[in-house]
Formats: structure tokens, C-alpha cells, sequence
């Protein structure tokens, strides 16, 4: 799987959109751009998931380079709940068993 | 629907000492996981297994032991625990390679 390059820590205010970046200048062209979050002492969460498309869904946007080189996660209106650790992940998306490998993350921190 | 659930929560061992820990998920997902969590750190991947029955090493396997005797279930063994295992441990479970569900986590301690 690529390896994706991450902030290791955001800051953004309340109520603005928090855009996450994450470079993964290695990924093949089957390789998905998974998303998932920690919010303190909890079990990651599931975000967002995409090949070469945006996607939206109700916790957030991805946008993916038009290369895939990198990609950008959008919190369209950050709160404190959304403080956390997120997570980039590429790797593919088929019938054979790839179980996701984590990094460090960004540690998102969203400020009143 | 309750998802998945790690027993137990909390645990101190002493060093040498055994447990299991147990994963159960209500979801019929065919795909489970053990990840630990060390402080500062990312999660690592333990073991994890396609199916009842079957079981594959992860990233960091030394020390532990699993089994996935029914769908439902997926249970870590240490077998001697030493206190490099202190971490907190995830299971997850999911029924495609994306979407997949965390439990709450188990904080093991062993002194």
C-alpha cells in the first residue's frame, strides 16, 4: 500500500471548515484514500472513502488531486466535538484481505 | 445493535500471567482485528482473520495468540504477559475492506 504523508497537528476555529491535507504521491491507480478518526480514547471512527472522485457524505468532503498524488479532508463547519486525531489510509479495495494500516495522523484540534 | 464488544474493559496483569480478550460483534461481518495502541503512537495490527476458522499474523504477532472459533467471535491470548504488552487494544470488525466498526477498546497494564 502507499504511504501518505500527514500534518502532525492542525489548529482551526469553531464553526470554520477544517481542511485536513494528506500526500500520497506513491499510490497506484487501484489504491482507495480511506479516512477514519480517533477522538480521545475511543475506538477509530470511519470518515469517507475515494478512488479519483470527490465525495460527500454527512460527516465530510474528500477531494482528490486530479494526479491522486494527494488529497484534502473538508469539515465543512468544524465543532470541539470534532477534535481528534485523523487518519489517511491508502491502500485497495477488493475481494482479497488488506487490513488497513495506520500512521500517526493529523491531530486536529478545534478551538472555541 | 450493539456492534462490537470488547470484554473485558480494564486489566492489570503481573508479568507472566495469562488472558483472553474477547471480541464480539452482532453484525455477521466476516472480517475481524486486533490492533494495540501504544501512547503518542498509531494503532498496529496484531492478528486478524477472513472467517470462522481462519486467522493471519499482522504487524507485531510475538506474544499473542488468536482464535475465531464462531463468526461472532475473535479472542487474543497472551499467553505470558510481559510489560512491553501495556497498551490499549482495539478489535474491529467490518464485512467489506472499508466501513470498519471499532469496539471501545481494552486498557491492559501489565506490571
Amino acid at each position: 500500500d502507499a504511504k501518505t504523508t500527514q500534518p502532525p497537528s492542525m489548529d482551526c476555529a469553531e464553526g470554520r471548515a477544517a481542511n485536513l491535507p494528506c500526500n500520497h504521491s506513491t499510490i497506484s491507480g487501484n489504491e482507495y484514500v480511506y479516512w477514519y478518526r480517533q477522538i480521545h480514547s475511543q475506538g477509530p471512527q470511519y470518515i469517507i472513502h475515494g478512488l479519483k472522485n470527490n465525495e460527500t457524505n454527512e460527516m465530510a468532503s474528500l477531494i482528490i488531486t486530479e494526479d491522486r498524488k494527494s488529497s484534502t479532508l473538508i469539515l465543512p463547519h468544524a465543532t470541539l466535538r470534532d477534535t481528534a486525531v485523523y487518519y489517511c489510509i491508502v491502500r485497495i479495495s477488493s475481494s482479497g484481505n488488506t487490513p488497513l494500516v495506520f500512521g500517526k495522523g493529523t491531530r486536529l484540534s478545534v478551538i472555541a | 445493535n450493539a456492534g462490537v464488544t470488547q470484554t473485558p474493559k480494564f486489566r492489570v496483569l503481573k508479568t507472566g500471567q495469562s488472558m483472553t480478550l474477547l471480541c464480539a460483534q452482532d453484525m455477521n461481518h466476516e472480517y475481524m482485528y486486533w490492533y494495540r495502541q501504544d501512547p503518542g503512537m498509531g494503532l498496529r495490527l496484531i492478528h486478524y482473520s477472513v472467517g470462522e476458522g481462519t486467522t493471519a499474523k499482522g504487524e507485531v504477532p510475538d506474544g499473542y495468540n488468536v482464535s475465531r472459533l464462531k463468526k461472532q467471535n475473535f479472542l487474543l491470548g497472551l499467553e505470558s504477559a510481559a510489560p512491553s504488552q501495556t497498551s490499549v487494544y482495539f478489535c474491529a470488525s467490518s464485512q467489506v475492506h472499508y466501513g470498519y466498526t471499532f469496539g471501545s477498546g481494552t486498557r491492559l497494564t501489565v506490571v
